[in-house]
This record gives structure tokens, C-alpha cells and sequence, in this order.
């Protein structure tokens, strides 16, 4: 089974901290995937990478960067955490080709800002 | 660009009663379809996918769906439901160039009544 974790389940920080989230995938996949889940709003991508050093913005990349050094482990960065950046972090891996779309989610990193 | 719809916020349903989520997408040719799942405090998990062929596909956990070009509709059903089913549940559609992004709708939450 293709597994994907996360480094923190629940996380607390303080306005503009540097905030580093973590997401490690064991399945050797190309694509990597951040999203933040809002309720109400579904998930919306944040940034997601094609290959190592690759990186490409999702729909809402402000406030927000990613590192990928290596295959298997990608990085989503709040340079300076606000309290609307408040919320649930899902990290996503996938094959390439036509499972490109066939997405495996890590459980989520659950951020609040105060 | 592409963009999904799930009507129905929020569905009630009794124990052993069948099921019927919505979904509407917005695409200009076909695109890939999918069905995840989100139980309570994890991640998402995909439960099928519709690429091409058979317009009724079949899933995981005895889910099916059916997709019907003419309503620009993938709608998730099950005959018989469980407890175990209470779940969130999200519709993605995605180009069918290898390419691009997944959209995702902003989910169903179901309830089962015991």
C-alpha cells in the first residue's frame, strides 16, 4: 500500500513564525501535491511538484512556498504564518501518466495560527 | 478550465437505504472523473475513477458510478448503506491531457441513522 505522512498531525504557531510542514511518500512517485481544506470550500491546491526541484502554484500559492529536494519528500512553507492560514494541510502523491489524477492523501496536518 | 459541483452539502440517510451523491462538472470534452472519501480525522481515499469506456464504473466498499455525458453528471451510489459509511465525500474532475490539475468539489457530508 502506497503510504504518505505527514510530519505533525496538529500543529500550533504564532504569528509570523516560519512554519515548516512536512510530507514523506514511499511509493516512489513523481507528483506531489499540498492542499489546504477549508470548510465549506473543498480542497484547493496550493503548490504541487512534478519532480525534484520542480515546483509549480496551485490556485492560491500566496503566503505559501514548497521545497522538494528529494523524490520522496516535500515541504510546504509559511514564511511568515497569519491567522488566516488557520486550517487542515492534506499532502497528496501520484504516479505519472494517466494515475497522474490518482491521488493518494497523507491524514492531514491540522495548523492553527494564533 | 474545469470546475465540479456537488449540490448537496449535507445528506441524511437511514441504515440499509440506498444512496445517491451529486455531481456536476464543467469541461469541454470528457474528463477524468473520480470519487474520494474523507472518514473523520484522515485523509482522503480514492474509491473509483472513470477514464473512458463503460460509463458505469465500480468502486471500493460496493460504491458505483455512473457517468452521463448528456448531464455533464458523475453521481456516486450505493444500494445498501452502512454505519461505517458516514464519511465526507468529494467529486474531482480533471483534464484528460496527462497534464494540469484536479478540481475538487466542495464535498457531501453524509449522515447514517441507525
Amino acid at each position: 500500500d502506497v503510504k504518505v505522512t505527514q510530519s505533525s498531525r496538529y500543529l500550533v504557531k504564532r504569528t509570523g513564525e516560519k512554519v515548516f510542514l512536512e510530507c514523506v511518500q514511499d511509493m516512489d512517485h513523481e507528483n506531489m501535491f499540498w492542499y489546504r481544506q477549508d470548510p465549506g470550500l473543498g480542497l484547493r491546491l496550493i503548490y504541487f511538484s512534478y519532480d525534484v526541484k520542480m515546483k509549480e502554484k496551485g490556485d492560491i500559492p500566496e503566503g505559501y512556498s514548497v521545497s522538494r529536494e528529494k523524490k520522496e519528500r516535500f515541504s510546504l512553507i509559511l514564511e511568515s504564518a497569519s491567522t488566516n492560514q488557520t486550517s487542515m494541510y492534506l499532502c497528496a502523491s501520484s504516479p505519472s501518466g494517466t494515475a497522474l489524477y490518482e491521488q493518494y492523501f497523507g491524514p492531514g496536518t491540522r495548523l492553527t495560527v494564533t | 478550465a474545469q470546475s465540479v459541483t456537488q449540490p448537496d452539502i449535507h445528506i441524511t440517510v437511514s441504515e440499509g437505504a440506498s444512496l445517491e451523491l451529486r455531481c456536476n462538472y464543467s469541461y469541454g470534452a470528457t474528463p477524468y472523473l473520480f470519487w474520494y472519501v474523507q472518514s473523520p480525522g484522515q485523509g482522503l481515499q480514492l474509491l473509483l475513477k472513470y477514464f473512458s469506456g463503460d460509463t458505469l464504473v465500480q468502486g471500493i466498499k460496493g460504491f458505483e458510478a455512473e457517468f452521463k455525458r448528456s448531464q455533464s453528471s458523475f453521481n456516486l451510489r450505493k444500494p445498501s448503506v452502512h454505519w461505517s459509511d458516514a464519511a465526507e465525500y468529494f467529486c474531482a474532475v480533471a483534464p484528460n491531457t496527462n497534464a494540469g490539475k484536479s478540481t475538487f468539489g466542495d464535498g457531501t457530508t453524509l449522515t447514517v441513522k441507525p
